[in-house]
């Protein structure tokens, strides 16, 4: 059975670091392209960065780039998110998910439960 | 950027039919995706690549695109299917984009 959890969420001071984790089970980590999306408070969805099954190719979404990076380590069945330089427009919910099939841009068929981010002085 | 526009919210009657719309300039180029959310939950996938719907999700679930409109349709509703609905795809310039969301309610 698939499964992903994410960790490593919390309240952080604006300016501050967080690495997020999403360990992963239930499936071939290496084969799957991953992605982390965002929910502010009552708010939709945001796509916030993505990776491929490899870390040969990876992307950010215009108002996360240069400050959060994302990366894997399939040998540990995990994808993190970096996220530097935290501001309060930060804090929201975030939510890994994977790719149904073998692209990196493909539909997000299983997510974790999220986990919570906080930016706040 | 790249917009994908969804109405807000969408009111039905237990057992009628809510369409869930979702438009955005060359979507007819685009493969959609739509998930639903319901309150506190991570969002769940009811239909990926226009039409298809995945294994789990009851056949009441479908999805049609015509032009740059894409259609979230679902059929003999029940109560369980109250949530918020978001479209999504992959554009070249903005990347990951999806729509603001409809809140189905059912009366």
């Amino acid at each position: 059975q698939v499964h992903l959890m994410e960790s490593g969420g919390g309240v952080v001071q604006p300016g501050r670091s967080l690495r997020l984790s999403c360990a992963v089970s239930g499936f071939s980590f290496n084969y799957y392209a991953m992605h982390w999306v965002r929910q502010a408070p009552g708010k939709g969805l945001e796509w916030v960065a993505g990776i491929s099954y490899d870390s040969s190719s990876h992307f950010s979404a215009d108002p996360v780039r240069g400050r959060f990076s994302i990366s894997r380590d399939n040998s540990n069945n995990t994808l993190y998110l970096q996220m530097n330089t935290l501001r309060p427009d930060d804090t929201a919910i975030y939510f890994c998910a994977r790719v149904g099939n073998i692209q990196l841009w493909g539909h997000l068929d299983s997510w974790g439960p999220g986990v919570q981010v906080t930016v706040s002085s | 950027s790249y917009v994908l526009t969804q109405s807000p919210s969408v009111s039905v009657a237990p057992g009628k039919t809510a369409d869930i719309t979702c438009g955005g300039d060359n979507l007819e180029t685009q493969s959609v995706n739509w998930y639903k959310q319901r309150p506190g939950q991570a969002p769940v996938m009811v239909i990926y690549s226009d039409s298809d719907r995945p294994s789990g999700i009851p056949e009441r679930f479908t999805g049609s695109k015509s032009g740059i409109t894409a259609t979230l349709t679902i059929n003999r509703v029940e109560a369980g299917d109250e949530a918020d609905y978001y479209c999504q795809v992959w554009d070249s310039s903005s990347l990951g984009v999806f729509g603001s969301g409809t809140r189905v309610t059912v009366l």
